[in-house]
């Protein structure tokens, strides 16, 4: 069975410093991850996927996630938080098995301090 | 690229009653699957179609029922409304890829806020 487990519902930053959004996965085969973004009132938009190529993965708007198989680990960083980060994140976990079913995390809150 | 579009974007309904959520895949994309977010919640997977006929099916009962036309549009039933189905109601759309092929990511909607009275 897939299951993903976002550790923090809130993450809280300051404007420049770095973010860490942390998800751990259980999957019974090789999965593939993802992590989504959702502003308010907003559809959510892919910020970047892993699909067992490159186990450090870039996204969009300087995201980058690392994939950990011996940890069952896909944190999302960032470097520098933007004001305009601030947004409700979710980490996703699918396998071939199961087609394109998604199973998200319950999410984290990103709030970014100016 | 219109991307995935959904109708209405809100909906007000009575507890009881029946209501028909729409959506239109990204073009290129024959799989459509619905997901519904409550609040504070993550989205939880509901069902998927591909070629007019329902694939997957979440733990949501029968009274969620879905249909996809042979242009890849896909509509949500929802009948005998309870005020728990108060949520937005998100449509993903995607490429079928075999179960040797990794999966691509799914393009969302911006969904239908339904709110049942």
């Amino acid at each position: 069975a897939q299951s993903v487990t976002q550790l923090d519902s809130h993450v809280s930053v300051s404007e420049g410093t770095p973010v860490l959004l942390r998800c751990n996965y259980s999957s019974s085969y090789s999965p593939s991850l993802f992590w989504y973004v959702q502003h308010p009132n907003k559809g959510l938009q892919l910020l970047l996927k892993y699909t067992s190529a490159a186990t450090l993965v870039k996204g969009i708007n300087g995201f980058e996630a690392e994939f950990k198989k011996s940890e069952t680990s896909f944190h999302l960083t960032k470097p520098s938080a933007h004001m305009s980060d601030a947004a409700e994140y979710f980490c996703v976990v699918s396998d071939p098995n199961t087609g394109n079913q998604f199973y998200f995390g319950t999410g984290t809150s990103l709030t970014v301090i100016p | 690229d219109a991307g995935v579009t959904q109708s209405p974007t809100h909906l007000i309904k009575t507890r009881g009653q029946q209501v028909t959520l729409r959506c239109s895949p990204k073009s290129g994309h024959d799989t459509v699957s619905w997901y519904q977010q409550a609040l504070g919640q993550g989205p939880q997977f509901i069902f998927q179609y591909y070629e007019e006929e329902e694939r997957q099916r979440g733990n949501f009962p029968d009274r969620f029922s879905g249909h996809q036309f042979p242009n890849y549009s896909s509509e949500l039933n929802v009948n005998a409304l309870l005020l728990g189905d108060s949520a937005l109601y998100l449509c993903a759309s995607s490429l079928r890829v075999s179960r040797r092929q990794r999966n691509t990511e799914a393009f969302f909607g911006q969904g239908t806020r339904l709110t049942v009275v």
